[in-house]
């Protein structure tokens, strides 16, 4: 079964930067998009970018630009996003998710929490 | 950037009651808009794709409808599970940015 498993919550200070990696399983890593998605306490659902596991292309929404870096790893069908320049406003659950062309994003990580605190 | 709006941030319902949301685009999407539906401390599941598409195994109570910049979301039916907070997201242009939801509670 499809299976997108993150890593763990992270603790960081302002001015770090955070790594989240999304592994995947149950399905051809290099055939479908993966979303970064994230979420603010008690706030909506902001998309961050994406990228193609098979060329390794991004893009990622003009807000982060500059500091959000995504990669992946074929061998392990593992993805990762990386925030630099950490302010507290970037606290929230990241998400990763699978892009089904036929469908949309229809797979999700189960989310990590980063925190950013003094 | 596309602006996704939905008209209620809450709204409140009773089982079996019919619900609608909705949720417009800033300028024409075609029908590249989804819903999710999102519990607290989960992640977002994909209810609708391409404006009217039945995501497998979501309950035929949910359908939704629209084009262009005007889309909704209907459960027909609200059972117990449905209460949750909905958000629509547009897949017609990067960023695909999402609508600021609506959160269904109970009366």
């Amino acid at each position: 079964q499809v299976q997108l498993v993150q890593s763990g919550a992270e603790v960081k200070k302002p001015g770090a930067s955070v790594k989240v990696s999304c592994k995947a399983s149950g399905y051809t890593f290099t055939g479908y998009h993966i979303h970064w998605v994230r979420q603010a306490p008690g706030q909506g659902l902001e998309w961050m970018g994406w990228i193609n596991p098979n060329s390794g292309g991004t893009i990622s929404a003009q807000k982060f630009q500059g500091r959000v870096t995504m990669t992946r790893d074929r061998f392990i069908s593992t993805a990762y996003m990386e925030l630099s320049g950490l302010r507290s406003d970037d606290t929230a659950v990241y998400y990763c998710a699978r892009e089904s062309t036929a469908t949309g994003p229809d797979y999700w990580g189960q989310g990590t929490l980063v925190t950013v605190s003094s | 950037d596309i602006q996704m709006t939905q008209s209620l941030s809450s709204l409140s319902a009773s089982v079996g009651d019919r619900v609608t949301i909705t949720c417009r685009a800033s300028q024409s999407i075609s029908s590249y808009l989804n819903w999710y539906q999102q519990k607290p401390g989960k992640a977002p599941k994909l209810l609708i794709y391409a404006a009217s598409s039945l995501q497998s195994g979501v309950p035929s109570r949910f359908s939704g409808s629209g084009s262009g910049t005007d889309f909704t979301l209907t459960i027909s039916s609200l059972q117990p599970e449905d209460f949750a907070t909905y958000y629509c997201q547009q897949s017609y242009s990067t960023p695909f940015t999402f609508g600021p939801g609506t959160k269904v509670d109970i009366k």
